[in-house]
């Protein structure tokens, strides 16, 4: 079945450092691929997407690449700040069951000031 | 509402015991979720509602899971004869369009923790 493998936490950074987590992906087809974000307190966010390969989503200054050729997905950030501390999910839905969404375990983002 | 409102927002129940969890999708919205979170994973799949009827239910773990939504509108998730196992955060989602590329809306979740 479909599985989504990202990059164990947690990470913690100083502001304006680079970012990036790792997520990899099971699918069979072209399934569409999320990035969601959860900070404290809060429900899960939609943080940015790609529905098809070599698309690139970004939001908020993240970006991620739907790379077909490697099954990957990896977020990355030039520069953090401090309000970007939360939890993040790699996610995918399948083409078969495309309202069913898939998560990764999640990584847990900490910057320091 | 502003967005999906899960009630409550903690519950401890003993094993055995049966619990009731309530949501409140976004008003308008067809489709609603539930995930259950387990103590760090990632959301897994519980069921899915379009309205009222409830088209898969295929991720609820066994028969004591029950989810109903009688009038398309508010949902319950309940529990019969809890289980530690059971422990986790149950998230709901409303959409407008079920298609998750445009974006669930998530409760900020219950926790039930079985003791």
């Amino acid at each position: 079945g479909d599985s989504v493998t990202q990059m164990e936490g947690p990470v913690t950074l100083s502001e304006e450092a680079f970012l990036t987590i790792n997520c990899t992906y099971t699918a069979t087809g072209y399934p569409s691929l999320f990035w969601y974000v959860q900070y404290p307190g809060e429900g899960l966010q939609l943080l940015l997407k790609a529905t098809k390969a070599d698309d690139k989503g970004s939001n908020k200054g993240f970006e991620a690449t739907y790379r077909k050729e490697t099954t990957s997905f990896h977020l990355e950030k030039g520069s953090v700040q401090v309000s970007d501390s939360a939890v993040y999910f790699c996610a995918l839905s399948g083409r078969g069951s495309n309202y069913k969404l898939t998560f990764g375990k999640g990584t847990l983002l900490t910057v320091n000031p | 509402g502003a967005g999906v409102s899960q009630s409550p927002r903690y519950k401890v129940a003993k094993r055995g015991q049966d619990v009731a969890l309530r949501c409140d999708p976004i008003s308008g919205h067809v489709s609603l979720f539930w995930y259950q979170q387990a103590l760090g994973q990632g959301p897994e799949f519980l069921t899915y509602f379009q309205n009222e009827a409830q088209l898969d239910k295929s991720g609820l773990p066994s028969d004591r899971f029950f989810a109903e939504r009688p009038e398309g509108s508010v949902s319950t998730l309940k529990i019969q004869r809890t289980q530690q196992e059971d422990s986790a955060v149950y998230l709901c989602a409303s959409t407008l369009i079920d298609r998750t590329d445009y974006g669930y809306t998530f409760g900020s979740g219950t926790r039930l923790t079985v003791v």
